[in-house]
């Protein structure tokens, strides 16, 4: 069974920092790029950023580009989001994904 | 960015009856390999989203074939045949076609 669960999501306060990973099972991890998605309360779908298979290649939207840093372990089958200088419109439920595979997504709340 | 705008369902479709959800691009996405890089998802209340089709027509593994996707290179169709309660949510299309990456703002279908 496709399994990707994620981790790491708290209240922090804006400024703060947070580390998120995303934990897969039942598939071959290092043949899909992952991304994560996120969803503000109420609020629709927004991408944040994308990994390829390797981890040679990322991307980001503009408004996490340079405090947020998506990586992944191939060998422990994880992936991660670092987020930096948190801002409170970064509120959301973070899901990690392969577009096929989603993970039950986790909350992060931004505020002080 | 690629602006992805999504129509509004004449909510609440009857069950049995067929809903068609349109998404418009505001660039082509047809790649150079002749893809056309757009993506359907269904997000079910409290759920994690769910792709429904990929490359714009093709279904994802275990999507029943009362999901279609057809459309051009900036306009799309999601069409649902018979629908049923279980199909009730919130639809988005996503193009992956350059980044960032960018959903429309949904489409909610309630059933009657």
């Amino acid at each position: 069974e496709v399994q990707l669960v994620e981790s790491g999501g708290v209240l922090v306060q804006p400024g703060r920092s947070m580390k998120l990973s995303c934990a897969a099972s039942g598939f071959t991890f290092s043949s899909f790029p992952m991304a994560w998605v996120r969803q503000a309360p109420t609020k629709g779908l927004e991408w944040v950023a994308t990994i390829s298979t390797s981890g040679g290649s990322t991307y980001y939207r503009d408004s996490v580009k340079g405090r947020f840093t998506i990586s992944r372990d191939n060998a422990k089958s994880t992936l991660y989001l670092q987020m930096d200088s948190l801002r409170s419109e970064d509120t959301a439920t973070y899901y990690c994904t392969t577009d096929y595979y989603w993970g039950q997504g986790v909350m992060v709340t931004v505020s002080s | 960015d690629i602006v992805m705008t999504q129509g509004v369902l004449p909510n609440p479709v009857p069950s049995g009856e067929s809903a068609s959800i349109t998404c418009r691009s505001s660039k082509s996405l047809v790649y150079k390999d002749g893809k056309t890089y757009l993506n359907w998802f269904l997000q079910r209340p409290g759920q994690s989203p769910q792709l429904l089709t990929y490359w714009m027509s093709t279904r994802a593994s275990g999507v029943s074939d009362r999901f279609s996707g057809s459309g051009s290179g900036t306009y799309f169709t999601l069409k649902i045949s018979r629908v049923r309660a279980e199909d009730a949510g919130v639809y988005y299309c996503q193009q992956v076609r350059e980044y960032p990456l960018t959903f429309g703002s949904g489409t909610k279908l309630e059933i009657k």
